[in-house]
């Protein structure tokens, strides 16, 4: 079973930030939370990670509360392309990084 | 460009009949993974690489085998294909080196059982 918890769904105006949810209250010391996305039915694209600091790329902003056991992927500014399904996972540091995937949460942005 | 490559991209076997699906990396991976994703659902773990020489299964590894054939290439062959294995069929790879941990996903392979 994933160890993460996300909304079904999710609607977003063109322009403004997506926030997506995402609990994880069993998630480990050694364990990172991951974001990746799927568009249409392509494969997954990986967004962004982190393991208790808050982390910012081109794409995306991670925000991890301070007991780990939540976080929220923010797109600042969502477009029409950043339609997709989202997913967080969370997965250990080293090793072989055995992705258990959920069903994520399918945010659509509106015009 | 570098990434992951999948082959072939559709295709449609009729129960019973045998393919195997092919997956190639030139990122310099070690690890490789075969997952499978059917309508609406998130993807499943069938089987993975941690290293060249060596395969584990995953979540549903029933009706598959893999073949880690060198560093670059990680294949996945369906023996007696059942309409149960219709699904969207993705590898990928990853790596620790580099300082990114994440995975590099194949467009995926479209499969189709009757």
């Amino acid at each position: 079973d994933a160890k993460t918890t996300q909304p079904p769904s999710m609607d977003c105006a063109e322009g403004r930030a997506a926030n997506l949810p995402c609990n994880h209250s069993t998630i480990s010391g050694n364990e990172y939370v991951y974001w990746y996305r799927q568009i249409h039915s392509q494969g997954p694209q990986y967004i962004i990670h982190g393991l208790k600091n808050n982390e910012t790329n081109e794409m995306a902003s991670l925000i991890i509360t301070e007991d780990r056991k939540s976080s929220t992927l923010i797109l600042p500014h969502a477009t029409l392309r950043d339609t997709a399904v989202y997913y967080c996972i969370v997965a250990p540091s080293s090793g072989t990084y055995k992705y258990i995937f959920g069903t994520g949460t399918r945010l659509k942005v509106l015009a | 460009n570098a990434g992951v490559t999948q082959t072939p991209k559709f295709q449609v076997l009729k129960t019973g009949q045998s393919m195997t699906l092919q997956c190639a990396q030139d990122m310099n991976h070690n690890s490789m993974y075969w997952y499978r994703q059917d309508p609406g659902m998130g993807l499943r773990l069938i089987y993975y690489s941690a290293s060249e020489g060596t395969t584990d299964k995953g979540e549903v590894p029933n009706g598959y085998n893999v073949s880690r054939l060198n560093k670059r290439e990680f294949s996945l062959r369906l023996e007696s294909a059942a309409p149960s294995q219709t699904s969207v069929y993705f590898c990928a790879s990853s790596t620790k080196t580099g300082g990114f941990y994440g995975y590099t996903f194949g467009s995926g392979t479209r499969l189709t059982v009757v």
